[in-house]
């Protein structure tokens, strides 16, 4: 595609259950990075994706949070046992290289009800 | 690590006026400044960027300059037009463009009266 895609766009979820988030960046783009946003606040980095190596996870809000990427392209964000606090948009974002402009996906609106 | 801070919260400017928004940011090893743009329901689209060799880059309407010394950095609408009402990020970044993260302001809501 044209752009970073992330699916779902909007997700519901029980607390406690697991979910994982998708996201598809822009083919060729090497770098890649998972931003959360909360109501009404900016972005909040998490974690980024040189191929398929992530040199810094402390950004992580907890450990119940956890990344990967396979193949260089796709990359998925899984969080276990979710809580309300979770409730969140989480948005990808993806670089042709790590010091070039990044470039957004539209977000998974996370729910935990 | 990195703190941005960014001003107005919310700025209401009249359709053809001007509309500036300004960031602060505290660490000096800061070489990149992306602004961007969020649209109700959509991901953060870059609109433009500056990196610390250059003190101003215009694009059209749009124009950000930048103060190394005094570490702020702003971003000039000119001619305002409706479909520029969305909300408004700057960030810094110390590698130039990301890789360790850009770290963002909390936006600026930004509304063109008619």
């Amino acid at each position: 595609g044209a752009g970073v895609s992330q699916s779902p766009s909007n997700k519901v979820t029980e607390k406690g259950k697991d979910v994982e988030l998708r996201c598809d960046p822009i083919s060729g783009h090497t770098a890649l990075y998972w931003y959360r946003q909360s109501l009404g606040q900016g972005l909040e980095f998490l974690i980024y994706f040189q191929g398929n190596s992530a040199p810094d996870k402390s950004g992580l809000p907890s450990d119940r949070f956890s990344a990967e990427r396979t193949g260089g392209s796709v990359s998925t964000l899984t969080i276990q046992r979710t809580q309300q606090e979770d409730s969140a948009v989480y948005l990808c974002a993806s670089s042709l290289v790590e010091v070039a402009e990044a470039f957004f996906g539209q977000g998974t609106r996370l729910t935990v009800v | 690590g990195e703190n941005v801070e960014q001003h107005p919260s919310t700025l209401s400017v009249q359709e053809g006026d001007s509309a500036v928004i300004k960031c602060t940011y505290s660490d000096s090893a800061s070489n990149y400044f992306p602004w961007y743009k969020q649209e109700l329901g959509k991901g953060p689209q870059l609109i433009i960027d500056i990196r610390s060799n250059v003190g101003e880059k215009k694009d059209q309407r749009i124009a950000v300059t930048l103060n190394k010394t005094a570490k702020h950095f702003s971003l000039h609408i000119t001619e305002t037009q409706p479909e520029d009402s969305a909300v408004y990020f700057c960030a810094a970044s110390i590698k130039g463009g990301g890789a360790d993260g850009l770290t963002f302001g909390k936006g600026t809501h930004l509304i063109i009266q008619p």
